[in-house]
């Protein structure tokens, strides 16, 4: 696609059920990543994949949090047992990735709200 | 512990004048500094950047400074229009970092007609 696209835009969902996010990055990119933004906060690094593994996981907040990338395309974030502390925009990015400074592109998020 | 800073959550202007938004950061590590733009309900959008061994990069309308030495850069965009209204991102990233990066809270600009 021209850019990356993130579904659904907005989740709404009860405490304690568990939630799948879906990236899809602009083709050809083999750097993912995913950030979440947290109301009045900056946006927080989660997961970073080169191809379908993940280097860096510094990111997730607890085991409950989980991504997976398959076909070096899209990436699903999962969380499980949501709680209300989990409500944020969480935006995915991706990069051609051939390079080190390569600048991100980003999609325009899933906002999540748990009630 | 923020290693990107900004500390003025918001800035408004006039239209046709300087706005000069500020960014600290405490990580010496960082060598890359990026600046990004977002709208409501759109993904940030990149920029400018500016890598360590420079002090100042300039593209049209928008030049960021680095002072490496008070670990402080700054975005000037002049003129300022209404469509530059947006909150603007400080990120930055350490070399070998595979681009990740590290982002300030944001400032909110808005410029008056």
């Amino acid at each position: 696609g021209a850019g990356v696209s993130q579904s659904p835009s907005n989740k709404v969902t009860e405490k304690g059920k568990d939630v799948e996010l879906r990236c899809d990055p602009i083709s050809g990119h083999t750097a993912l990543y995913w950030y979440r933004q947290s109301l009045g906060q900056g946006l927080e690094f989660l997961i970073y994949f080169q191809g379908n593994s993940a280097p860096d996981k510094s990111g997730l907040p607890s085991d409950r949090f989980s991504a997976e990338r398959t076909g070096g395309s899209v990436s699903t974030l999962t969380i499980q047992r949501t709680q209300q502390e989990d409500s944020a925009v969480y935006l995915c990015a991706s990069s051609a990735g051939d390079r080190d400074r390569e600048k991100l592109f980003f999609g325009s998020g899933t906002q999540l709200s748990v009630l | 512990d923020q290693q990107v800073k900004q500390n003025s959550p918001s800035l408004s202007v006039q239209e046709g004048r300087i706005s000069i938004l500020n960014c600290d950061y405490t990580n010496s590590m960082f060598d890359y500094f990026l600046w990004y733009k977002k709208y409501p309900a759109e993904g940030p959008t990149f920029l400018i950047s500016i890598s360590s061994i420079k002090d100042k990069n300039e593209d049209g309308r928008f030049t960021v400074f680095l002072n490496k030495s008070a670990k402080h850069l700054s975005l000037h965009i002049v003129p300022s229009q209404p469509g530059d209204s947006a909150v603007y991102f400080c990120a930055a990233s350490e070399a070998g970092a595979n681009s990740k990066l590290t982002f300030g809270k944001g400032i909110t600009l808005s410029v008056r007609p």
